[in-house]
């Protein structure tokens, strides 16, 4: 049971260069989340899914966009990358059951490592 | 205010010793609470959820006051295995898909 996929694992990119980050999870998770993880910043959410066609803002949007096309894949993408925009992004996923969902932990990959040059 | 707290650390306990972390959360309206573990340039990892009665998990015991609006984390007889950065994660309310708050998280290093 592989969990909660990332791809790629590392990556190097030059200004202005855009690229997708693809998450796929084999849980059957309802919601699904995309993080990034700065020295000093803590985990921040970029964006999240509570479901296969839905997409929402989080804490720290601008510069990517996402989409859920399928209830196991979700996708980041950057349009053009820019070096604020280099940090360690995680994907996670949780389930939604009724009112029990918020005590259910999110599962992470293992995330991705991008560097804007 | 940050919504999650945590002192930074780093704790340096020796193997044996029992420690503690504490956390403060913002939103009085927070459901749920969390600890995760995160090793070094790994993904944060579920270590115990957090009940408002506080629960046991071997030498994990985890306090929550909602009063205070304040949870701990106690590691006893701690092990070089514990060594690792602990995150308080906040469940602010059911709105954003169950999206976390994260501390920023305190670094623990368990020495022989």
């Amino acid at each position: 049971n592989a969990g909660v996929t990332q791809t790629p694992k590392f990556r190097v990119l030059k200004t202005g260069q855009s690229m997708t980050l693809l998450c796929a999870q084999d849980m059957n998770h309802e919601y699904m989340y995309w993080y990034r993880q700065d020295p000093g910043m803590g985990l921040r959410l970029i964006h999240y899914s509570v479901g296969e066609g839905t997409t929402a803002k989080g804490e720290v949007p601008d510069g990517y966009n996402v989409s859920r096309l399928k209830k196991q894949n979700f996708l980041l993408g950057l349009e053009s990358a820019a070096p604020s925009q280099t940090s360690v992004y995680f994907c996670a996923s949780s389930y939604s059951i009724g009112q029990g969902a918020s005590r259910q932990p999110q599962h992470f990959g293992d995330g991705t490592r991008l560097s804007i040059l | 205010r940050k919504e999650v707290e945590q002192d930074p650390g780093p704790f340096n306990v020796p193997e044996g010793a029992t420690v503690a972390f504490n956390c403060t959360y913002s939103n009085s309206a927070s459901q749920s609470f969390f600890w995760y573990r995160q090793d070094c340039r790994k993904e944060p990892k579920l270590l115990m959820s957090v009940y408002s009665s506080g629960n046991e998990d071997g030498r994990f015991t985890a306090q929550l006051n909602r009063a205070s609006q304040y949870i701990s984390l106690l590691i006893r007889d701690s092990k070089l295995s514990d060594s690792a950065t602990y995150l308080c994660v906040v469940n602010p309310k059911p709105l954003s898909g169950y999206a976390l708050n994260f501390g920023k998280g305190t670094s623990l290093l368990v020495t022989p």
